[in-house]
């Protein structure tokens, strides 16, 4: 069974604060997208990291790939309320000549005025 | 331009009831995606087609839970009977084509409540 666990489940931290998050697979990915979903809403996608030992950047956001691409991590300098919200991992795994994705369940961030 | 649409936002239904979600993609996309979320298990793939056909349909739970996708503009996904444990989001996704490198682009779901 692949997982992609995230951490931590929950963050709840001032605004201002830098954080990081992260999403861990024993497996190897082809791929991988942070999503971000808010309240009442479907997720939207933040960025997709394809090489070993990638790393984008989106503004104050952070991602980078691991060198085996088995895992990933997002960093948030002064991070905002806008920044509150579900942040989601997808892996993508090749198997039967086709992609498949799984999630992560998530960290839910709160960002305190 | 519209995003994925799905219906009905929310839906309240008794233990035993058929349940039917709506879908439409967005125009031009090839690839359609139905997921679940919850808290306890977070986002689960159920079922997704390329070009109208399923392709994978692992994860749909049992055989009370059936998807058709008629044309490249329609899908739904019906739950019969319907089960308390069935209670979550309903997320519709479609993306170009599908495969790792494609955005998947989400519908604002459906909150379904089976009493």
């Amino acid at each position: 069974t692949q997982l992609l666990e995230q951490s931590p489940q929950f963050l709840s931290i001032q605004e201002g604060e830098n954080l990081t998050v992260y999403c861990n697979s024993s497996s190897v990915f082809s791929s991988l997208q942070w999503y971000r979903q808010e309240p009442g809403e479907g997720p939207v996608l933040l960025v997709t990291v394809v090489t070993g030992g990638e790393v984008k950047k989106l503004k104050r956001l952070t991602f980078q790939f691991g060198d085996a691409r088995k895992d990933s991590s997002l960093h948030i300098t002064a991070a905002q309320p806008g920044d509150t919200g579900l942040y989601l991992c997808a892996g993508a795994i090749w198997k039967n000549r086709d992609d498949k994705i799984i999630f992560g369940k998530g960290t839910r961030l709160h960002i305190l005025p | 331009d519209a995003g994925v649409i799905q219906s009905p936002r929310h839906e309240v239904t008794e233990m035993g009831q058929e349940v039917t979600l709506r879908c439409k993609p967005i125009s031009g996309h090839n690839s359609l995606f139905w997921y679940r979320q919850t808290m306890m298990r977070g986002l689960e793939l159920l079922i997704y087609f390329n070009n109208n056909v399923p392709i994978d349909d692992s994860g749909m739970p049992e055989d009370r839970f059936s998807a058709k996708m008629p044309n490249a503009s329609f899908s739904t996904l019906k739950i019969q009977p319907s089960e308390p444990r069935d209670s979550a989001v309903y997320f519709c996704a479609s993306s170009l084509r599908q495969g790792s490198y494609n955005e998947q682009f989400f519908g604002p779901g459906t909150r379904l409540t089976v009493l």
